[in-house]
């Protein structure tokens, strides 16, 4: 089945560094990816919807200068968290569709960030 | 308001019960798709069941079930003889639109039912 790859699992930063988090789909060409934000004990929180080859559309009051969102093939999208700070901690989780499987979004291990 | 609704923040079941967890959604759009997604402490999301608005029969997948009653805009999802390893975070889930195109994969998430399944 289609399988989408997330790495790192789990990253622990310091405040003021960046982190790159990449999203692979392994089996299928991904035009549109999608990245989530979780907070411990909360629900997945849409941040951005990844566009290969042009700019990413936001969600309101998800800073795009903050959360850089890179989508330059059709099986790869990259977010990088700049400037992290301590508030940024949380788990980080993307997602994509098949366009042959209508009925399942795939999803992501998961990023597990820590800032400190 | 919200577009999908999970009101049990937690539920407990006996193993080898059934149990429902309650999902209710807002949506005008006639074309849309309900997913719910269990979710380990691992993180990971795991697919379990999907119902397209137009299907005429409720889904099945195994244990899995889902009770897609179109008028009252609900989709509940009913486990059959539980398991302990059935003890997860669970999430429904809405996409609007026909599902064609990647952009169509835009989930919006309920809060989430926390179940756990007692020996």
């Amino acid at each position: 089945g289609a399988v989408v790859s997330q790495h790192p699992s789990r990253v622990i930063c310091k405040s003021g560094t960046s982190v790159k988090i990449e999203c692979r789909s392994l089996d299928f060409q991904a035009t549109t990816m999608f990245w989530y934000r979780q907070f411990p004990k909360q629900s997945l929180m849409l941040m951005a919807t990844s566009n290969e080859g042009s700019k990413a559309t936001y969600e309101q009051g998800v800073e795009k200068d903050k959360f850089l969102i890179n989508h330059a093939s059709l099986t790869l999208s990259t977010l990088t968290v700049t400037s992290a700070h301590p508030e940024d901690s949380s788990f980080y989780i993307c997602s994509a569709g098949a366009e042959s499987r209508n009925t399942e979004a795939f999803f992501g291990q998961g990023t597990r960030l820590t800032v400190v | 308001a919200q577009k999908i609704t999970q009101t049990q923040p937690g539920m407990f079941v006996q193993e080898k019960e059934a149990v429902t967890l309650d999902c209710t959604y807002d949506t005008s759009d006639p074309s849309y798709g309900l997913f719910w997604y269990k979710q380990p402490s691992s993180g990971e999301m795991i697919f379990l069941i999907y119902q397209g608005s137009y299907d005429q029969q409720n889904a099945t997948e195994g244990r899995y079930s889902l009770n897609f009653q179109k008028a009252r805009k609900s989709a509940n999802l009913v486990i059959s003889a539980s398991q302990l390893g059935d003890s997860a975070m669970y999430f429904c889930a809405m996409r609007e639109g026909s599902g064609s195109g990647g952009s169509n994969y835009k989930l919006t998430f309920g809060k989430g039912t926390l179940l756990t399944v007692n020996p």
